[in-house]
């Protein structure tokens, strides 16, 4: 089945500060990859997502871009604030279908 | 819309015992799912359905049932529980991104489930 490899697990920034978090995909027929955002106690929650016909999106402050040759997306978050400190879920979905896999879950915390 | 809800929020089970897992959503989406949640695992697909009727398995099926009678409900059945199923669960739905995509997951609260 899908594989998806997410790094780091752990990252520390000050604020204001860029946040990069990377992972890989093993299924060359996934089309969709979301980031979700899960705060402590709390359900994850999208923050941002792109399909495969896209090479970068963008929402304020949060980017995503994604290399389909490489099988690499990554999740780039701009001007970070103390309320980005949250573990961070990239996923892709197995066979074009609905089934999301995610990775491992990245803890970022913004220092002020 | 009340959105995704799981009951119960918590549960202690005790080895061997048998329980559900309810999940309601009140969206219409087609789509429903469930995860587990381990630190340091992320979350796992254990299974999901594409429409009543219709069940597929994820990731880490094994000591689980599932059944999709209704658009509505996805209840999880765990048959005999096992220390190895302590986790936090979450129910999941989408309608669909358009077209071939999923689209955004609406997750449930969760249920922390501890076997003893």
């Amino acid at each position: 089945g899908e594989n998806v490899e997410q790094h780091p697990s752990t990252l520390s920034v000050q604020e204001g500060d860029s946040a990069v978090i990377k992972c890989t995909y093993s299924d060359s027929a996934s089309n969709y990859f979301p980031w979700y955002k899960q705060e402590l106690g709390k359900r994850p929650q999208l923050i941002i997502d792109i399909r495969s016909n896209v090479g970068e999106k963008k929402d304020q402050r949060i980017a995503v871009t994604l290399n389909k040759t490489a099988k690499h997306f990554s999740l780039h978050i701009t001007e970070t604030q103390p309320e980005d400190s949250a573990v961070y879920f990239c996923a892709a979905n197995s066979n074009s279908g609905y089934a999301l896999n995610f990775g491992k879950g990245t803890s970022l915390l913004v220092t002020p | 819309n009340a959105g995704v809800t799981q009951t119960p929020k918590f549960q202690v089970l005790k080895t061997g015992q048998s329980m559900t897992l309810q999940c309601a959503q009140d969206m219409n989406h087609e789509y429903m799912s469930w995860y587990r949640q381990d630190p340091g695992m992320g979350l796992r697909l254990i299974h999901y359905s594409v429409g009543a009727g219709i069940t597929d398995q994820g990731e880490v099926p094994n000591g689980y049932n599932v059944s999709r009678s209704t658009t509505e409900d996805f209840p999880l059945r765990l048959l005999s529980a096992a220390p190895s199923q302590t986790s936090v669960y979450f129910c999941a739905s989408t309608k669909g991104g358009g077209g071939a995509y999923p689209g955004e997951l609406f997750f449930g609260e969760g249920s922390r489930l501890t076997v003893l």
